[in-house]
């Protein structure tokens, strides 16, 4: 069975700063990866996702993601933290064989301070 | 513009009263889904439908119904019988097929009073 585990409820960094927002998989076939970001109060919006075509997948709002089978992990990063990425940020994954569902992580939220 | 609508927004409800939310995506998705979210917590699926009059129960069902008579819509019906029904409601489709991405609406919040 999938899942997915998030390191980290809270994560607080700077302006400015690298953000690192850890996620691993377990999955029993070649898995479909996402990273999902959400606002207060609103939906979920898709970041990036990774469907094994590169193992570093680029996103929007300058996010990026690399998939590291060996060490099941799908990191989510960005080089320089602003105060507008302060969110809740999901990562997701969908097992090849099973299409009709999706397991989402329990989600890490991220302040950025000033 | 292309896109899933939930309504309302914001609803209250009287303990021992049933409630509906609405779900409309005109994105041609086969598959719908319903997630529950509580302040904090993580996404638990409610109910998910890969095909018109067809649908599964998730992980957290009781308390729920569903329908899905047209493609572009599948209420949710939150029932008396869910003994604590606020929270925030996300509807989501997508193309039924593996690796295909999920979308969601902009959430619905229900509140007992």
């Amino acid at each position: 069975a999938q899942s997915v585990t998030q390191l980290g409820s809270h994560v607080s960094v700077s302006e400015g700063a690298l953000v690192l927002l850890r996620c691993n998989y377990s999955s029993s076939v070649p898995p479909y990866l996402f990273w999902y970001v959400q606002y207060p109060n609103q939906g979920l919006q898709l970041l990036l996702k990774y469907t094994s075509a590169a193992t570093l997948v680029k996103g929007i709002n300058g996010f990026e993601a690399e998939f590291k089978k060996s060490e099941t992990s799908f990191h989510l990063t960005k080089p320089s933290a602003h105060m507008s990425d302060a969110a809740e940020y999901f990562c997701a994954v969908s097992e090849s064989n099973y299409g009709q569902n999706f397991v989402f992580g329990p989600g890490t939220r991220l302040s950025v301070l000033p | 513009d292309g896109g899933i609508t939930q309504s309302p927004k914001y609803l209250f409800r009287k303990e021992g009263q049933n409630v509906t939310l609405s779900c409309e995506q005109n994105l041609n998705h086969d598959a719908m889904y319903w997630y529950r979210q509580d302040p904090g917590q993580g996404l638990r699926l409610i109910y998910y439908s890969q095909i018109v009059n067809d649908f599964q129960k998730g992980d957290i069902a009781e308390g729920y119904s569903v329908s899905r008579e047209k493609k572009e819509s599948f209420p949710l019906t939150v029932t008396s019988a869910q003994k604590n029904p606020t929270a925030f409601y996300l509807c989501a489709s997508r193309i039924g097929q593996a690796g295909n991405t999920i979308y969601f609406g902009e959430g619905s919040w229900l509140t007992v009073v």
